[in-house]
């Protein structure tokens, strides 16, 4: 099946950097990824829907100049914690959307980040 | 967006039991998926059923979804320790476009299949 990579899997920053994680569909093509987030012990909340070339679509009350997402081609997107803080802590995880039918979606394995 | 219901928030059961887990959407609906979560990992995606699918099977699983009621329902048959994870519905609306694919998640329902 397809497959999804993040980077990285973990990292643990301090309060007011920034952090850069990185979602790629290795052996396909996606016009569309989806950024997730995951509070423990807690179901997925869709951050925002990442589309190649053109802005990103973010759900209501999500940051966008907080988590700037850059989608530049067709197999990789970014999502940015822009000044991060211990509340940004989560499980952010991604998900890319083939460009053919039946446009399955495969997620990625997570990214674990720490803001202490 | 707002979020599915699943009950029970968590079942304990023991090996070779079933495990039943339902899970309510709010709107209409494209398909419905299922997904597996170990602790702290990815989603291992277990089965899809579309808006015009009564039920499906796949090995233990076995999936119902009523339309009317807005809701579904996953059972694992003869269940193993392995077993032990976090079951999520996902719902994807009838939305076109990039929209297309957005999966609204379900709380949850945390397994644990005691040996």
């Amino acid at each position: 099946g397809a497959v999804v990579s993040q980077h990285p899997s973990w990292v643990i920053c301090k309060s007011g950097t920034s952090v850069k994680i990185e979602c790629r569909s290795l052996d396909f093509q996606a016009t569309t990824m989806f950024w997730y987030r995951q509070f423990p012990k807690q179901s997925l909340m869709l951050m925002a829907t990442s589309n190649e070339g053109s802005k990103a679509t973010y759900e209501q009350g999500v940051e966008k100049d907080k988590f700037l997402i850059n989608h530049a081609s067709l197999t990789l997107s970014t999502l940015t914690v822009t000044s991060a803080h211990p509340e940004d802590s989560s499980f952010y995880i991604c998900s890319a959307r083939e460009q053919i039918l039946p446009y399955e979606q495969y997620f990625g394995p997570g990214t674990r980040l720490t803001v202490t | 967006s707002q979020q599915g219901e699943e009950d029970p928030q968590a079942l304990s059961i023991q090996e070779g039991e079933n495990a039943t887990m339902n899970c309510s959407y709010k709107t209409s609906i494209n398909n419905l998926q299922w997904y597996r979560q170990n602790s702290g990992r990815g989603l291992v995606h277990l089965i899809l059923i579309r808006s015009n699918e009564r039920e499906k099977h796949s090995g233990r699983l076995r999936v119902t979804l009523d339309t009317s009621k807005k809701s579904s329902s996953l059972l694992i048959t003869a269940s193993r320790a392995a077993d032990t994870a976090s079951y999520f519905c996902a719902s994807s609306r009838n939305a076109g476009g990039t929209s297309y694919g957005k999966l609204t998640f379900g709380q949850g329902t945390i397994l644990t299949v005691h040996p």
